[in-house]
């Protein structure tokens, strides 16, 4: 089946810092999303990509979908301690596919 | 509004054990979707009802599962006999009408621990 690779695993950064995460693939997705996962929580959308090379940008956070469709980045400007949780990107692999695809998810860890 | 809510929040079983967990979607949401997270890994779709009706169930990992949404409201996964490697957190997730690009409102996970 589909699969995304994400990276990094985990992070440790100082409050304050820009982060960046990706996602890779060896097919093509429609779409790309990523999610945020609070401790206890399901996940919450962050930002929706629906258009090779689209740069979407939500608050400090600003993703982009890649232009050969097979890849996703985001990135987190001025980490705040609220940023602490897993980050997961998500693709849906055909127009009008209606299950996700997961990345094995980013740790991310802020020290104020 | 409420959110996707998801009962038991945490279930630990012994193996050969029948577990069922329970989902309630976003009212008038007709989709409702069943995800896993094994330990470490990737969040894995299951399956997907439109309404009462299973619309997908690729995911779902043997026969040993069973998923219903009688009535097209609330859903049940059954598990039955657990096996240990069903251990992870099982996600419910709903979105509304047909439109494939609806975002997907997930709850809080079930974590299901089979010793």
């Amino acid at each position: 089946g589909q699969q995304l690779n994400q990276s990094p695993q985990s992070m440790f950064i100082q409050e304050g810092e820009d982060v960046s995460m990706n996602c890779t693939s060896s097919s093509i997705f429609n779409t790309w999303l990523w999610y945020k996962q609070d401790p206890g929580e399901g996940p919450v959308l962050l930002i929706a990509l629906y258009k090779a090379g689209e740069l979407t940008s939500n608050g400090r956070l600003t993703a982009q979908f890649g232009i050969t469709r097979k890849d996703s980045f985001l990135n987190i400007s001025a980490s705040i301690p609220s940023d602490v949780g897993i980050y997961f990107c998500a693709g849906r692999p055909g127009a009008g596919s209606y299950q996700l695809t997961f990345g094995k998810g980013t740790k991310l860890s802020v020290i104020p | 509004e409420a959110g996707v809510t998801q009962f038991p929040s945490h279930s630990v079983i012994e193996k050969g054990q029948t577990v069922t967990l329970r989902c309630d979607p976003i009212s008038g949401h007709d989709n409702l979707y069943w995800y896993r997270r094994v330990m470490g890994k990737e969040i894995k779709f299951l399956l997907h009802f439109v309404k009462e009706s299973k619309q997908d169930e690729s995911g779902m990992p043997n026969n040993r599962f069973l998923a219903e949404r009688t009535g097209g409201t609330y859903s049940t996964l059954k598990v039955q006999p657990a096996e240990l490697e069903d251990s992870g957190v099982y996600f419910c997730a709903s979105s509304p009408n047909r439109d494939p690009y609806n975002e997907q409102f997930f709850g809080p996970g079930t974590r299901l621990t089979v010793l």
